[in-house]
């Protein structure tokens, strides 16, 4: 079955240390993107990226970076730039990046950083 | 600019009741309209979609109408199920990066 494959599930670390959260797709989407889901809020953009090779800032990417060396695979790192990092963060995929194009959504990492 | 509004929640329905999540947008261009649902500890599933005025998007039992002259999509269920407790999220679309969540409402049903 295609789907999106976020890894861990859990993930824990100290102050100060860098950490990558892995997102792998297999449904050939062009269109990649990360999230920050946080209590009682709605999910705010990280990163997105349309095309290999090629990646945007979205509404909250200070302390994140991220790459796009292949198509199936946008790896997100949480820097110790990061002032508040413990949240659930979100990958995501679509098609394209036309209007109606649903995303596509991983289980999510929760991060906890202490 | 650019946003979703939608029903604070949380939403406690017993079995068998009817299910209305209001959601509202800006409407700037023409966006496509989205529902997910999110069940503990997972990510986002879509639920339905409408990309144009008066279009009726359904699913599972769920349905909602894009209204262009009240900006809406709100989201119902004539009987909702125990299975149906999850958070549920009204979206718009309007291009790559042009996509708006709302903040999400809690629907718990109680047997």
């Amino acid at each position: 079955d295609g789907g999106i494959t976020q890894s861990p599930k859990y993930l824990f670390r100290k102050e100060g240390q860098n950490v990558t959260l892995s997102c792998e797709q297999n449904l050939n989407h062009d269109a990649m993107y990360w999230y920050r889901q946080d209590p009682g809020q709605g999910l705010r953009l990280i990163y997105y990226s349309q095309i290999v090779n090629d990646f945007q800032k979205g509404d909250i990417a200070e302390g994140y970076s991220v790459s796009r060396e292949k198509k199936e695979s946008f790896p997100l790192t949480v820097t110790s730039a990061q002032k508040n990092p413990t949240a659930f963060y979100l990958c995501a995929s679509s098609i394209g990046y036309r209007s109606d194009s649903p995303l596509h959504f991983g289980n999510g990492t929760r991060l906890t950083v202490t | 600019g650019d946003s979703v509004t939608q029903m604070e929640g949380p939403v406690t329905l017993s079995e068998e009741a009817f299910l209305t999540i209001n959601c509202t947008y800006t409407a700037t261009g023409y966006p496509s309209l989205f529902w997910y649902v999110q069940y503990p500890g997972e990510g986002l599933q879509l639920l339905l979609k409408a990309t144009k005025a008066d279009d009726k998007g359904s699913n599972k039992g769920f349905e909602a109408t894009y209204r262009k002259e009240t900006t809406s999509f709100h989201l119902e269920k004539g009987s909702v199920q125990v299975s149906d407790s999850a958070v549920y999220f009204c979206a718009r679309r309007a291009g790559a990066n042009n996509l708006f969540f709302g903040t999400g409402t809690r629907l718990t049903v109680i047997p």
